[in-house]
């Protein structure tokens, strides 16, 4: 069975600091993807990557995968208090009939 | 880029009745689609896959006789929830795929309330 599991599920920082949110999977993926969600809202794309060693970044945000490792980051440079949401990382596994299956998600909150 | 579109955002129906959601891919075709289930600050949890022009797929423990899914074209399907009950409210998603590299797009959801 395949498992998915975020950390932390919970985590309270300072605007301006700098953390990661791991995320580890326990079989061989074709694809992961990482979301945000606010409060009330559905999921917003952040990255899908497709590769091991891919890096992708956008704006304070920046994901990698290492499928060696079975492990993908997303790092938070110099947080702002914009960036309070729900992360959820998602693996896509053909075997699995093509779907996402997700993390438990990681409650992010930027305190001014 | 890809969009999704789901119907209705938000609603409230009284215990025994049926609900009807429909989601939309506005821009391409899916030819898979997914129903998800998300309840407060927990991960989406997924309900069903549905292929045009078969059967949906359901997830163990999900009642296919409760929410019935179906998906009639390559840009529509829909998700029914019979004889709601309380326990039913819950935010529903809906995201579809054409299978290419472009992943998945979800819906904007559903809250449904039922009282």
């Amino acid at each position: 069975e395949l498992k998915v599991e975020q950390n932390p599920l919970f985590l309270s920082m300072q605007e301006g600091k700098n953390y990661t949110i791991y995320c580890n999977y326990s079989t061989t993926s074709d694809r992961l993807y990482w979301y945000r969600q606010d409060p009330g809202k559905s999921l917003e794309s952040l990255f899908v990557l497709l590769s091991n060693g891919a890096v992708k970044q956008e704006g304070r945000l920046m994901a990698s995968l290492d499928t060696k490792a079975r492990l993908s980051t997303l790092h938070i440079t110099a947080a702002v208090h914009d960036l309070s949401a729900t992360y959820f990382c998602a693996v896509d596994i053909m075997e699995y009939g093509n779907k996402l299956v997700f993390g438990a998600g990681t409650i992010l909150r930027v305190k001014s | 880029g890809a969009v999704v579109s789901q119907h209705p955002s938000r609603v409230i129906c009284k215990s025994g009745t049926s609900v009807k959601i429909e989601c939309r891919s506005l821009d391409f075709q899916a030819t898979t689609m997914f129903w998800y289930r998300q309840f407060p600050k927990q991960s989406l949890m997924l309900m069903a896959t549905s292929n045009e022009g078969s059967k949906a797929t359901y997830e163990q423990g999900v009642e296919k006789d409760k929410f019935l899914i179906n998906h009639a074209s390559l840009t529509l399907s829909t998700l029914t929830v019979t004889s709601a009950h309380p326990e039913d409210s819950s935010f529903y998603i809906c995201s579809a795929t054409s299978g290419d590299f472009y992943g998945y797009t979800f819906g904007s959801g559903t809250r449904l309330t039922v009282v």
